[in-house]
C-alpha cells in the first residue's frame, strides 16, 4: 500500500503547479482521498477531499484554498491530482496526498514573491 | 466551534505515561484520530475512530474520549517515542479538522 507524490517545485507568485499522487496496493477507485499540507515549521492543515466515483466525485476545499485549487481523479491511472493556481506565499509547504490510514511521502511547494 | 486544541507540549521521563489532550465542542458527535509525525516524515495514524489501534501500532497507544474531550495516551514511553501528536476530526461537512499538535519529548 503506497502512496507517492509528485509534481512540487518552485513557483512564482500568482503562478499555478499541478500535483500529482500515485496510488498502488489498495482499491483506488473506491477511496475516499484527500491533499493536507504542512508549511514550515507548522502543523498539519487539510486542504480538500475528493470522493469516490461511487460518491459522486464530489469535492470540498478548505476556505484558504477554495476557488484557487482544484482536485481531480484519474481512476484508470490510479492518480489523484491537486491543480493550485493564483499561489499565494502562505501556500508554501509540503502537500500530502492521504486516505487517512495511508499517507505519502509529500511533495515540496515553494511559492516566491 | 469547529477548533481542536492541545497543549504545546509534554515532556516525560522513559517507562513514564505521557497523556496528550485534544479538546473541541463537537468532539462528542465526531470521531477523533491521532497521528504521529516525526521530524522529516509523513504523519502515521495511531489511533482511529477513538479508540481502535490500527494494525502495526504499538499496544501503548492508547485512545480514549471524556465529554468534549479525547486523550491520546502512550504507557511506557519510549525514547523512539519522541514526536509530534495531532488529533484530528471533522466538521459537519465533513472536511478534516487537526489539532495543533503537541511535542511530546521524552527526557
Amino acid at each position: 500500500v503506497q502512496l507517492v507524490e509528485s509534481g512540487g517545485g518552485l513557483v512564482k507568485r500568482g503562478g499555478s503547479l499541478r500535483l500529482s499522487c500515485a496510488a498502488s496496493g489498495f482499491t483506488f477507485s473506491n477511496a475516499w482521498m484527500n491533499w493536507v499540507r504542512q508549511a514550515p515549521g507548522k502543523g498539519l492543515e487539510w486542504v480538500g477531499r475528493i470522493k469516490s466515483n461511487a460518491d459522486g466525485e464530489t469535492t470540498n476545499y478548505a476556505a484558504p484554498v477554495k476557488g484557487r485549487f482544484t482536485i481531480s481523479r484519474d481512476d484508470s491511472q490510479n492518480r489523484l491530482y491537486l491543480q493550485a493556481s493564483s499561489l499565494k506565499a502562505e501556500d508554501t509547504a509540503v502537500y500530502y496526498c492521504t486516505t487517512l490510514t495511508v499517507w505519502g511521502n509529500g511533495t515540496t511547494v515553494i511559492v516566491s514573491s | 466551534s469547529n477548533e481542536l486544541t492541545q497543549p504545546p507540549s509534554v515532556s516525560v521521563s522513559p517507562g513514564q505515561t505521557a497523556t496528550i489532550t485534544c479538546s473541541g465542542d463537537a468532539l462528542p458527535s465526531r470521531w477523533s484520530y491521532w497521528y504521529q509525525q516525526k521530524p522529516g516524515q509523513a504523519p502515521i495514524l495511531v489511533v482511529k475512530k477513538d479508540n481502535e489501534r490500527p494494525s502495526g501500532v504499538p499496544e501503548r497507544f492508547t485512545g480514549s474520549t471524556s465529554g468534549t474531550t479525547v486523550t491520546l495516551t502512550v504507557s511506557g514511553v519510549q525514547a523512539e517515542d519522541e514526536a509530534d501528536y495531532y488529533c484530528q476530526s471533522t466538521d459537519t461537512s465533513g472536511a478534516w479538522v487537526f489539532g495543533g499538535g503537541t511535542r511530546l519529548t521524552v527526557l
